[in-house]
């Protein structure tokens, strides 16, 4: 079972910021959250992770709130080719193996 | 520096006959993941593996499911006697460590006539 859940669609006009919201209410002390795109049925590619703190990479940010139960990621520059679907995962650990738990994505459409 | 390599990328079976899906590795890592996709869907955890072992098998469906993971050589996901539901995008991902972050490959697509 899912332990995210974001908003199934969004539009974002290409050379604006691109915020995508994820609630995780039930994640652990020591879960992480990871964020991975999918573009056109291709293998999910890697963006970002996070615990605690606010986190930057030359792809995105990452904004955890205090109490983590959710976060955003930001796109600062949207482009065409950033028109995918993301996903909010949480890294579980389940018995002592660390697995993620994918939610069903937000598909991201960059308008030109 | 390749990256993760699945093949075949398409594959074709009709009920009941062997599907036999291969994973190669990124240079280097030696921890394995399957996943499974089915159309609309996000991806769903079947199986952890290192060199040998299996880890964390308990996304796997009790029969007909195998994963292997060999001293030599790819990993290997095998679906016996498919059905029409096994039709999905079977990902596989590695790491160098298992508390790293997953690299995954293209994808195989099964279709089951």
């Amino acid at each position: 079972d899912a332990k995210t859940t974001q908003p199934p669609s969004m539009d974002c006009a290409e050379g604006r910021a691109a915020n995508l919201p994820c609630n995780h209410s039930t994640i652990s002390g020591n879960e992480y959250v990871y964020w991975y795109r999918q573009i056109h049925s291709q293998g999910p590619q890697y963006i970002i992770h996070g615990l605690k703190n606010n986190e930057t990479n030359e792809m995105a940010s990452l904004i955890i709130t205090e109490d983590r139960k959710s976060s955003t990621l930001i796109l600062p520059h949207a482009t065409l080719r950033d028109t995918a679907v993301y996903y909010c995962i949480v890294r579980v650990d389940d018995s002592g193996t660390y697995k993620y738990i994918f939610g069903t994505g937000t598909r991201l459409k960059v308008l030109a | 520096n390749a990256g993760v390599m699945q093949n075949p990328r398409h594959l074709v079976r009709r009920r009941g006959q062997e599907a036999r899906l291969r994973c190669s590795p990124m240079k280097g890592h030696s921890h394995v993941y399957w996943y499974r996709q089915l159309p609309e869907e996000g991806l769903k955890f079947m199986v952890y593996l290192q060199k040998e072992n299996i880890i964390d098998e308990s996304g796997m469906p009790k029969e007909r499911f195998s994963a292997e993971f060999p001293k030599e050589g790819p990993s290997i996901l095998r679906i016996q006697q498919v059905v029409r539901g096994d039709s999905a995008a079977y990902f596989c991902a590695s790491s160098p460590e298992f508390l790293d972050e997953q690299f995954f490959g293209p994808g195989t697509r099964l279709t089951v006539l």
